[in-house]
């Protein structure tokens, strides 16, 4: 069964730091790979997309990564705001423009 | 900026009742999706739909469940007799092409 797993399940950390998030997945074969932030009680609005060729994808403060050859990705949020604070869900694409969700990490920003 | 769009943003409803969820989405993309997030779990797919048809749906999508786009914008969801276990928030999402997924605000169902 295809399983997108993520790491830390939950994460507090100070404004102005930086933090990464992890995602291990078995999803095969897929498209892409995406980062989503979900704010509570909101739909999920995409941060970066990855084709499975691409090793990393900025958008602003955040940087993905990918490794297909471990099958792992990571989200690297750099100087961290309390609007950061949500939950972060690793996403893949496999057939038909199916999405998979991961656990997701619900991170915290706090002063 | 074109969004997807969800009405109502929390619907109510009592066990076995019918209940419609609606969705607009962005005007001139092709594809159309229903996901839902049970509290405290992951997104969860439930139907893609494309050319007035259901292109691909998950195990959950049962014959309770069932897709419509009745005119050129609107695309509903359908829960034809409502259970405790459907309780959840529910999320369209559209795509222009089979590409990045847009998605709306939720619709948060709860069942009594």
């Amino acid at each position: 069964k295809n399983q997108v797993e993520q790491s830390p399940q939950s994460l507090i950390i100070l404004e102005g730091k930086n933090c990464t998030l992890q995602c291990n997945y078995t999803v095969s074969p897929f498209s892409n790979l995406r980062w989503y932030k979900q704010d509570t009680g909101r739909g999920p609005v995409s941060l970066t997309i990855m084709t499975f060729s691409e090793n990393t994808k900025s958008n602003g403060r955040y940087t993905a990564t990918l490794d297909a050859d471990t099958k792992q990705s990571s989200l690297h949020i750099t100087a961290s705001q309390l609007s950061d604070s949500a939950s972060y869900i690793c996403v893949l694409t496999g057939g038909g423009n199916k999405l998979t969700f991961g656990t997701g990490t619900q991170l915290k920003v706090e002063l | 900026e074109p969004e997807v769009t969800q009405t109502p943003s929390h619907q109510v409803t009592q066990m076995g009742q019918e209940v419609i969820l609606r969705c607009v989405p962005i005007s001139n993309h092709l594809y159309f999706y229903w996901y839902r997030q049970i509290l405290g779990q992951k997104v969860e797919f439930l139907v893609s739909f494309y050319n007035n048809e259901i292109s691909e749906k998950s195990e959950i999508f049962d014959d309770q469940f069932s897709v419509e786009r009745p005119d050129g914008s609107n695309f509903t969801l359908k829960i034809r007799s409502t259970k405790l276990e459907d309780s959840a928030m529910y999320f369209c999402a559209s795509s222009e092409r089979e590409n990045e997924q847009f998605f709306g605000p939720g619709t948060r169902l709860t069942v009594l």
